[in-house]
């Protein structure tokens, strides 16, 4: 596609259940980054993918979160038993290789009640 | 490890008025740095970038920005704002080695645009 695209832009969740964000990255991309964007914050990376490489998941917060890359392109952040500070705009970029810029995508708005 | 600061939350300027939106890195070294704009429900969008070289440089819709090492920073500048201008901007540091780096992201400076 023309651009990064993830899925839902909207998401409203009950407290404890569980959620999953998808990401769509830009077609030939090898890097895959997730980050989250609480109201007033900057962008906190999460976890990071390269290739066939180990992902690096240093900016994930809690076990509750994973993510996942499926044959090197869309990737699912899942986070379980939801807590209502989970609320906040998450983030998907990629790039083509380790040095290369990072494009965007429109995030997903999480509300947890 | 390296950080941003950038020390204005929420800036407003008239439509056709200069703009600076200041940013400010912690870093051992010269890092990479971006300013990013993100509009209403929209992703980021890379305005521009500093890798080396010329201090000054240029980016898209009429944005500038100038590395100054002696003051760690790298201030975002426009010579005249227009109204679709309003959105939040970001500065983010990379450190300048090879391979994978993590982009620090700065908490964003929400830019109001009034006629």
């Amino acid at each position: 596609g023309a651009g990064v695209s993830q899925s839902p832009s909207n998401k409203v969740t009950e407290k404890g259940k569980d959620v999953e964000l998808r990401c769509d990255p830009i077609s030939g991309h090898t890097a895959l980054y997730w980050y989250r964007q609480s109201l007033g914050q900057g962008l906190e990376f999460l976890i990071y993918f390269q290739g066939n490489s180990a992902p690096d998941k240093s900016g994930l917060p809690s076990d509750r979160f994973s993510a996942e890359r499926t044959g090197g392109s869309v990737s699912t952040l899942t986070i379980q038993r939801t807590q209502q500070e989970d609320s906040a705009v998450y983030l998907c970029a990629s790039s083509l290789g380790l040095a290369g810029e990072q494009f965007f995508g429109p995030g997903t708005r999480l509300t947890v009640l | 490890a390296q950080s941003v600061t950038q020390p204005d939350i929420h800036i407003t300027v008239s439509e056709g008025a200069s703009l600076e939106l200041r940013c400010n890195y912690s870093y051992g070294a010269t890092p990479y740095l971006f300013w990013y704009v993100q509009s209403p429900g929209q992703g980021l969008q890379l305005l521009l970038k500093y890798f080396s070289g010329d201090t000054l440089v240029q980016g898209i819709k009429g944005f500038e920005a100038e590395f100054k090492r002696s003051q760690s920073s790298f201030n975002l500048r426009k010579p005249s704002v227009h109204w679709s201008d309003a959105a939040e901007y970001f500065c983010a540091v990379r450190p300048y080695s090879g391979g994978y780096q993590k982009v620090t992201f700065g908490t964003g400076t929400k830019l109001q645009v009034i006629p």
